[in-house]
């Protein structure tokens, strides 16, 4: 199994849909989960730390769910502008490295 | 604004020669890491560094590899002698004070 594992996509949206991916991750202990976005040839950008209790920001909604280890993104309401690679990364135990995912492309259409 | 800031943006190279990608932190911080993306792949951690000293690094970090911070702000990668297959956009990033990362805009290597 893969230590952190993303269905690749792509999420083809209309604008104003509500859009989730998944993320699993193999080590149970992992201590930190993040949602980064990327474009294409771009540096992969932070959207949001996932914490234990959920946490909001804006359209987005980012879960963890350590009993069946993975998180979670949620868009609401999408936008053209939110067409990119969407990459979650976690920190296994033990270590300070970020582990990514493959990424989940999401093309939102007008 | 960048949290760092890398240099050059793209860089060209004949297989076999020694390249040498910098990272120029905005602040004074103490934790960097090395990335590298090849081209349709995912994000790969090479190195961390911490205290101007190697902290973790990953298989695909061998001797052909090295990081440096000579002069206690640039933070350098080295490749020795490169390879085709090293051809990739080389990321730096620093710890944020909440654990995440944050990254440069990153270095396209082109080995021919």
């Amino acid at each position: 199994r893969k230590e952190v594992e993303q269905d690749p996509g792509p999420f083809n949206v209309p604008e104003g849909a509500t859009v989730a991916f998944n993320c699993t991750y193999s080590n149970s202990a992992s201590q930190s989960f993040f949602w980064y976005r990327q474009d294409c040839r771009k540096e992969p950008k932070l959207l949001m730390s996932v914490y234990s209790s959920g946490n909001e920001d804006g359209r987005f909604t980012a879960q963890l769910n350590r009993a069946s280890q993975y998180i979670s993104l949620l868009i609401r309401d999408s936008k053209l502008s939110d067409s990119a690679t969407y990459l979650c990364a976690v920190t296994p135990s033990g270590t300070y490295k970020y582990i990514f995912g493959t990424g989940t492309r999401l093309k939102v259409l007008a | 604004e960048p949290e760092v800031t890398q240099t050059p943006s793209h860089q060209v190279t004949q297989m076999g020669q020694e390249v040498i990608l910098r990272c120029v932190p905005i602040s004074n911080h103490l934790y960097f890491y090395w990335y590298r993306q090849i081209l349709g792949q995912k994000v790969e951690f090479l190195v961390s560094f911490y205290n101007n000293e190697i902290s973790e690094k990953s298989e695909i970090f061998d001797d052909q590899f090295s990081v440096e911070r000579p002069d206690g702000s640039n933070f350098t990668l080295k490749i020795r002698s490169t390879k085709l297959e090293d051809s990739a956009m080389y990321f730096c990033a620093r710890r944020g004070e909440n654990t995440e990362a944050f990254f440069g805009q990153g270095t396209r290597l082109t080995v021919v």
